[in-house]
């Protein structure tokens, strides 16, 4: 099983529907992040936790939310899609320490159509 | 200005070429370097890390740090079909944060 795994792995929603992305670990890690990957644009931090009780905007937090239910489960909210988050998300997990290595799930395929 | 600079490509080599794939930046704060490498549909997952300044070897793989230029490389010797993918740098300020800012990737073609 994948230390990180993300569901669904791919997902096509209206324009205006709320959409909820998983993510779930078993690397033991306090910090979890969600990027988004544009072509071209590269990977950009979305929001991202220390812990249960520590939530932080990242750079492109407009239009999204998340939750932090637990320390291996982050979930990332669309709120009311639009066609621009049409993107691939990434959750990451770290350990943190010396900020050396992040761990990525698979990814989630998002269209809003 | 983004603050990481990334050529896109994508690049087209042959097997056994030496690549050379860089990135620069404008944060001076940066002080950890890495190059994630990330296969079609996958996940990104770490190759090499560098802690400020300085070159880093791991078998056919050479990270390059130059702060003063703010220019990072990655070599890849004797290059393989199985290293096509996209290569992604990505760096980090020495907060407690630990975000990783990534550029854009280039993407690396190896023809048999």
């Amino acid at each position: 099983d994948a230390d990180v795994t993300q569901t669904p792995r791919n997902r096509i929603t209206k324009t205006g529907k709320r959409i909820m992305l998983e993510c779930s670990q078993t690397k033991g890690h306090d910090r979890m992040y969600w990027y988004r990957q544009d072509p071209g644009l590269g990977l950009r931090l979305i929001y991202y936790s220390f812990d249960v009780k520590d939530i932080n905007k990242g750079e492109i937090s407009d239009g999204y939310s998340v939750s932090r239910q637990a320390q291996a489960k982050f979930s990332l909210s669309l709120e009311s899609a639009i066609p621009n988050q049409t993107a691939l998300y990434f959750c990451a997990t770290s350990d943190g320490a010396g900020g050396t290595e992040a761990f990525f799930g698979q990814g989630t395929r998002l269209t809003v159509v | 200005q983004k603050e990481v600079e990334q050529d896109p490509g994508p690049l087209s080599v042959p097997e056994g070429a030496i690549v050379s794939l860089n990135c620069t930046y404008s944060n001076s704060a940066f002080q950890y370097f890495m190059w994630y490498r990330q296969y079609s549909r996958k996940g990104p997952e770490l190759l090499m890390y560098t802690y400020s300044s300085g070159n880093k070897e791991d078998g056919r793989f050479t990270a390059q740090v130059d702060k003063s230029s703010k220019y990072i490389s990655l070599f890849i010797r004797d290059s393989q079909p199985s290293d096509s993918a996209t290569y992604l740098c990505a760096m980090s300020e020495k907060d407690s944060s630990y975000k990783l800012i990534f550029g854009s990737g280039t993407r690396l073609l190896v023809r048999p």
